[in-house]
């Protein structure tokens, strides 16, 4: 079974540009999260999609937004990008069931500096 | 305010020997506490969890020890081994609302060397 895969790995931007990073699940999984990991924050939940539903949110500006497909694929965009976005984005993929944690699978990541 | 703390940056430990990881947390009101590892250039990837109805759970080399009294929840690998080199992360699924399920809090990780 193919893992989660995001796109592109690396990107370079400017201030002021705006950047769309894609995450695809793994197969059967509905349920997408976004999370951010720079050196002096660690990782940090950015949002959650189930059913091309937004499930939950961090506290993040509203520059960061994204978006689920029917197919559960996601996007995540990031408008007028400043400095501190620099960061590792991760997106993770679970199955949907009651009760019970539901792990998790990570994808590599997208590098995103901002010049 | 950071819910989940890693006050331990960095352990070295040699191999054959105990590593134990520790992480603190502040609120009361999670479900399960869980560990994931992070090698360069990759994503976390599942270790093991905990429910916080319980106190212990053990996988092979790996067990997940949970003190609510104190607050507090420790990583134990034994024997260690070069390969779990790796950044271990600390990590609690808030209380089911919503039926959300992706909103984890991290903590800032620790990272792990064990040495030949």
């Amino acid at each position: 079974k193919a893992g989660v895969t995001q796109t592109p790995r690396y990107l370079i931007k400017t201030r002021g540009q705006q950047v769309t990073l894609s995450c695809s699940p793994i197969s059967g999984h509905r349920s997408v999260s976004w999370y951010q990991q720079t050196p002096g924050q660690g990782l940090q939940f950015l949002f959650e999609y189930f059913s091309e539903t937004q499930r939950n949110k961090g506290n993040f500006p509203g520059r960061f937004s994204g978006r689920q497909f029917s197919n559960s694929r996601s996007e995540m965009n990031v408008s007028t990008l400043e400095l501190g976005d620099s960061a590792l984005y991760l997106c993770a993929s679970s199955l949907v069931a009651s009760g019970g944690y539901n792990e998790q699978f990570f994808g590599p990541g997208t590098r995103l500096t901002v010049l | 305010d950071q819910q989940v703390k890693q006050n331990s940056p960095s352990l070295s430990v040699q191999e054959g020997r105990i590593s134990i990881l520790n992480c603190d947390y502040t609120n009361s009101m999670f479900d399960y506490f869980l560990w994931y590892k992070k090698y360069p250039a990759e994503g976390p990837t599942f270790l093991i969890s905990i429910s916080s109805i319980k106190d212990k759970n053990e996988d092979g080399r790996f067990t997940v020890f949970l003190n609510k009294s104190a607050k507090h929840l420790s990583l134990h690998i034994v024997p260690s081994q070069p390969g779990d080199s790796a950044v271990y992360f600390c990590a609690t699924q808030p209380q089911n609302y919503g039926g959300s399920q992706g909103n984890l809090i991290f903590g800032k990780g620790t990272k792990l060397s064990v040495k030949p």
